[in-house]
């Protein structure tokens, strides 16, 4: 089984904090993504990438940066964390143009205050 | 703009009786779609999928719609059950010059009763 891993289920910070949130999948999968979940929102991209040091844009990259160092790890950096980033962050991995192939983590629930 | 549309946030059935979710999308470049499945305190989790070349998928007790002129899809359960009770994620993609990136919708809250 894949398994997309999310270091952290709950975190909780402050306001102009630097924030980082890791994923590392165990498949080989050379794509990743991060996703937040918002209530009335759904699921809305803000990168993903499509191998190790690629990166792009994903509907709302605004207040984020990533970084893809090694194939199975993804990291999401808030790099001046605000209230308006409380959120739930999903990870996922896949393999390149397979869309059934998604594979989520269980996601971080992160709370700025 | 929200390209992928669940217009029902929530949806309540009883148990046996057929749930039907619905999803429109605006992008005419996607030909691909996809359900997805979240359950609290977990990812999401693929339930089914069609390619536009198709205008029905089945897997069981699920099946997939799609009428690609009205721009629609549904998912049908026959019959539901209470463990179907989730939030449901119609998702779509534009192919290979996505590379596989899906675009999600708002999801619905389904609950079947026992």
């Amino acid at each position: 089984d894949v398994k997309v891993t999310q270091s952290s289920r709950y975190l909780v910070k402050r306001t102009g904090e630097k924030v980082f949130l890791e994923c590392v999948q165990d498949m080989d999968h050379e794509n990743m993504f991060w996703y937040r979940q918002d209530p009335g929102l759904g699921l809305r991209l803000i990168y993903f990438s499509y191998d190790v040091k690629m990166k792009e844009k994903g509907d709302i990259p605004e207040g984020y940066s990533v970084s893809r160092e090694k194939k199975e790890r993804f990291s999401l950096i808030l790099e001046s964390a605000s209230t308006n980033q409380t959120s739930m962050y999903l990870c996922a991995s896949s393999l390149f143009a397979d869309p059934n192939g998604y594979t989520f983590g269980s996601g971080t629930r992160l709370t700025v205050v | 703009d929200q390209q992928v549309k669940q217009n029902s946030p929530s949806l309540s059935v009883q148990e046996g009786r057929i749930s039907i979710l619905n999803c429109d999308y605006t992008n005419s470049m996607f030909d691909y779609f996809l359900w997805y499945k979240k359950y609290p305190a977990e990812g999401p989790t693929f339930l089914i999928s069609i390619s536009s070349i198709k205008d029905k998928n089945e897997d069981g007790r699920f099946t997939v719609f799609l009428n690609k002129s009205a721009k629609h899809l549904s998912l049908h359960i026959v019959p539901s059950q209470p463990g179907d009770s989730a939030v449901y994620f119609c998702a779509a993609s534009a192919g290979e010059t996505s590379g596989s990136r899906l675009t999600f919708g708002e999801g619905t809250q389904l609950t079947v009763n026992p």
